[in-house]
């Protein structure tokens, strides 16, 4: 089955600083989607960025980059110049072909402050 | 619409009674799914629907939970007898139909969620 980890549950930096927030996953399949979805205390799911795993070029949207490592099986996302509206829970998800159908497979989710 | 419109916001039902929620994808979108976040955070996939048919209902917990998406209605979430381990924030998500076959590579968009308390 396809996992996702998130291995730190909770990160604090100072704005404008970069900080980088780590994602693994685990699966068999070859072609997939990975993303970044940002949770305020608002609780929306924002999409923050998506990355196809056929694609050897990282992501990037503004601020926010991703460095997807393929044979690693790592997804960590940058931000960059990190603004106090930056902060809420992200998650990263793996989106493939599970048992023949469409899912998003999601960690447990990173805990993002940003002081000023 | 051009957003995902879940109703109502917070629900609050004792314990046994009935809830239900409601769902409308943004139009155009041909995939609706379901999710459960519990307090630790945690996403469950609970069903989705490609257009009215169910796509995938591997999450559903069988007995109490049920789903609909019908034609020209806004999709539903309805839970029977409910317990206290189904508060949570369930979120509706849609995408567009996209990719080869059933398979759709189009991201999902995420409605603002409906908390549902138990007492």
């Amino acid at each position: 089955a396809q996992t996702v980890t998130q291995s730190q549950p909770e990160m604090s930096v100072q704005e404008a600083e970069t900080v980088t927030l780590s994602c693994t996953y685990d699966t068999s399949e070859n072609n997939y989607y990975l993303f970044w979805y940002k949770q305020p205390p608002s609780r929306q799911m924002i999409l923050v960025i998506r990355q196809e795993a056929y694609k050897q070029q990282n992501a990037t949207e503004n601020r926010f980059s991703v460095n997807f490592q393929k044979a690693a099986k790592s997804f960590s996302l940058k931000i960059s110049d990190s603004q106090l509206g930056d902060t809420a829970m992200y998650f990263c998800a793996f989106m493939g072909l599970i048992q023949g159908a469409q899912k998003l497979v999601f960690g447990q989710g990173t805990r993002l402050t940003i002081n000023p | 619409g051009e957003e995902v419109a879940q109703t109502p916001k917070h629900l609050v039902r004792g314990e046994g009674q009935k809830a239900k929620l409601y769902c409308a994808p943004i139009k155009g979108h041909s995939y609706v799914f379901w999710y459960q976040q519990v307090l630790k955070n945690e996403f469950k996939f609970l069903i989705s629907f490609q257009n009215e048919n169910v796509f995938d209902e591997t999450g559903m917990p069988k007995e109490r939970f049920s789903a609909k998406c019908l034609p020209n209605s806004p999709c539903s979430l309805e839970i029977q007898a409910t317990k206290l381990e189904d508060s949570a924030v369930y979120f509706c998500a849609s995408s567009r139909l996209g990719g080869r076959g059933s398979y759709s590579n189009q991201p999902q968009h995420f409605g603002d969620g409906t908390r549902l308390s138990i007492l």
